[in-house]
């Protein structure tokens, strides 16, 4: 599976943008980009997947390089409760019978009040 | 969406028993699949449970340590055998959603070894 990279933390203040990165440099063509987070003593929570175009919900959006060799992780505004490890997981062919994540270390993200 | 609901929400057992931990789904699904967090850890996949067929492990994990159930469409077991403190950890049971984009995942099992 292609690696993904993140920082291992990151900090944003309350009612204020946050954009979280990641690097994935060997993304396959059929590889799709998801991004889960684990809120804390929860199990992880889908959050947006895409595959070469950006995409928005009602959570967050996510803005995917031209060369899909990184992507953001874009809460336009952070909450309290959007304070969570986000993962970002490559998976080949969303969809169909190939569904296993392979989950990286994350981001934490603290939101100050 | 999938509302997933696990038995026990957390134990503490004594080195060398068993726990079986259960995992029901609100709907009928053909996957499940456990996964293990360690403590401070991310999450790795255990085995992928098809309803009517055995389960797969990957590597690292094997059926006589983590044996699976999977009786029927909504629900599924993961038993820890011969418990060591190392087992200390979460247990995760997921299910794809129905468009096939997202997992769902239950609240975990806690498990604390002594």
């Amino acid at each position: 599976d292609a690696k993904t990279t993140q920082p291992n933390s990151m900090e944003s203040n309350e009612e204020e943008p946050v954009h979280l990165p990641c690097n994935h440099s060997t993304i396959s063509g059929t590889d799709y980009i998801h991004w889960y987070r684990q809120l804390p003593s929860q199990g992880p929570e889908y959050v947006i997947h895409g595959l070469t175009s950006n995409v928005n919900n009602r959570m967050a959006s996510l803005a995917i390089a031209e060369d899909r060799k990184s992507s953001t992780l874009i809460l336009h505004r952070a909450t309290l409760r959007d304070a969570a490890v986000y993962y970002c997981i490559l998976r080949r062919n969303s969809g169909g019978s190939n569904y296993k994540l392979t989950f990286g270390k994350g981001t934490l993200l603290t939101v100050n009040p | 969406s999938a509302v997933i609901s696990q038995k026990p929400s957390r134990d503490i057992c004594q080195r060398g028993t068993s726990l079986t931990i259960q995992c029901q789904v609100d709907s009928q699904v053909t996957m499940m699949f456990w996964y293990r967090q360690q403590p401070g850890q991310s999450l790795t996949l255990i085995a992928t449970a098809n309803q009517g067929s055995e389960a797969t492990y990957e590597s690292g994990f094997v059926i006589d340590k983590f044996p699976i159930s999977r009786p029927n469409l909504t629900f599924s077991t993961l038993t820890v055998s011969n418990m060591s403190p190392e087992d200390s950890s979460i247990y995760l049971c997921s299910v794809p959603g129905t468009s096939g984009n997202e997992q769902y995942f239950g609240p975990g099992t806690r498990l604390t070894v002594t």
